[in-house]
């Protein structure tokens, strides 16, 4: 089975500017989430969707969505980008239950690094 | 709250040495989930283990062996006979309330030749 891919890898954007990044989840798999990593917060949840409908939500300004399509793939946005957006943005998937994302194993993809000058 | 600890910011050992990452987390749920993660320089998040809360066993997968401790509330990760190959940054992981992953600080591991 193909493993959990994101496009692009690498992205430069300048301040103000708007970026959206792809992720398609492993074959069967109907949850995706997103994650911010950077040196000084460390990894930290943005948000997951489950059937097309933003399930979770972590601790970030508005400027962050995202949302899911029907064959589970998903994108997230940026708008207005500011310098401390600079990271890598993982997104991972899992199966999708109706038990919650909570007992489920997340499975991750390569990242996008993402640096704003 | 939920957190996770791992109060080792970077262990260096020779090749063949025995290593143990630390990880001690905290949480009110009586159900949870512990997860061990392992991020080469590439990038990618690689899945090593997960453990609920009820499952007190320790567990070893070759070389790679966990011990949970819910007394202590630990999770500790050993490599036994260590290889250059296993240089990286190790991540533990709590599954939060809402699902999502809480992740340690992580823990970078350099194994020299």
């Amino acid at each position: 089975k193909a493993g959990v891919t994101q496009t692009p890898r690498y992205l430069i954007k300048t301040r103000g500017q708007q970026v959206t990044l792809s992720c398609s989840p492993i074959s069967g798999h109907r949850s995706v989430s997103w994650y911010q990593q950077t040196p000084g917060q460390g990894l930290q949840f943005l948000f997951e969707y489950f059937s097309e409908t933003q399930r979770n939500k972590g601790n970030f300004p508005g400027r962050f969505s995202g949302r899911q399509f029907s064959n589970s793939r998903s994108e997230m946005n940026v708008s207005t980008l500011e310098l401390g957006d600079s990271a890598l943005y993982l997104c991972a998937s899992s199966l999708g239950t109706s038990g919650g994302l909570f007992q489920e194993t997340q499975y991750f993809g390569p990242g996008t690094r993402l640096l704003v000058l | 709250a939920q957190k996770v600890t791992q109060a080792q910011t970077e262990i260096s050992v020779v090749e063949k040495e025995d290593v143990t990452l630390d990880c001690v987390y905290e949480t009110r749920d009586t159900t949870y989930y512990l997860f061990w993660y392992k991020q080469p320089p590439s990038g990618e998040l690689v899945f090593l283990i997960r453990r609920n809360s009820f499952d007190e066993q320790n567990e070893i997968s070759g070389r790679y062996s966990w011990n949970f401790q819910k007394s202590t509330s630990s999770f500790n990760f050993t490599i036994t006979a260590s290889q250059v190959v296993d240089s990286a940054v190790y991540f533990c992981a709590l599954s939060g309330s809402q699902g999502n992953l809480i992740f340690g600080k992580g823990t970078k591991l350099s194994v020299k030749p």
